[in-house]
């Protein structure tokens, strides 16, 4: 399976960008890249996905490497509600779809 | 906003006894899922579910645990006699192939806290 590396923890200050990297450099064409994220005493929830392209929604931006070997979600304003562990998962739908977790980057907000 | 449920919220049981974790998925979802955390580690999948079938599973989810679907809007696990490595958070999701993220966006529940003595 391929695999990801995302850092182990990042801060940002409140209402501040926040770029979370993930390395995923055995993606397969297929693959797409999913993100999750915990916020504390909760269970993961969806965040975004995307295959090639960047990708836009209510909650964050997915910016996808040309090469597909990286990708960065970008949370454009951070809030104290966004401190969570946040994960990057690959998954090309061939037949499985259990969601590998890994470690995650667990991000501090700084009000 | 339709989310999934989990009951209880934590249980406590000893070694070597059944207990039943209940789930009520969101109401249109045909997928259902499994996942536990044992405190300070991963999420781990343990089994999926469709069509009144068992379509995946885990080496975690061996010959004590069961899953069931017993009316149109619970899902529950079972585990016939924990063990004290049982003790973790067990969350329950579910999923739609018609949403955006295919099955791979999953929605899960609040989880419910396991502490086996």
């Amino acid at each position: 399976d391929a695999k990801t590396t995302q850092p182990n923890s990042m801060e940002s200050n409140e209402e501040e960008p926040v770029h979370l990297p993930c390395n995923h450099s055995t993606i397969s064409g297929t693959d797409y890249i999913h993100w999750y994220r915990q916020l504390p005493s909760q269970g993961p929830e969806y965040v975004i996905h995307g295959l090639t392209s960047n990708v836009n929604n209510r909650m964050a931006s997915l910016a996808i490497a040309e090469d597909r070997k990286s990708s960065t979600l970008i949370l454009h304003r951070a809030t104290l509600r966004d401190a969570a562990v946040y994960y990057c998962i690959l998954g090309s739908g061939a037949g499985s779809y259990q969601l590998t977790f890994g470690k995650g980057t667990k991000l501090s907000v700084i009000p | 906003e339709p989310e999934v449920t989990q009951t209880p919220s934590h249980q406590v049981t000893q070694m070597g006894q059944e207990v039943i974790l209940r789930c009520v998925p969101i109401s249109n979802h045909l997928y259902f899922y499994w996942y536990r955390q044992i405190l300070g580690q991963k999420v781990e999948f343990l089994v999926s579910f469709y069509n009144n079938e068992i379509s995946e599973k885990s080496e975690i989810f061996d010959d004590q645990f069961s899953v069931e679907r017993p009316d149109g809007s619970n899902f529950t696990l079972k585990i016939r006699s924990t063990k004290l490595e049982d003790s973790a958070m067990y969350f329950c999701a579910s999923s739609d192939p018609l949403l955006a993220g295919g099955l791979y966006e999953q929605y899960f529940g609040p989880g419910t806290r396991l502490t086996v003595t």
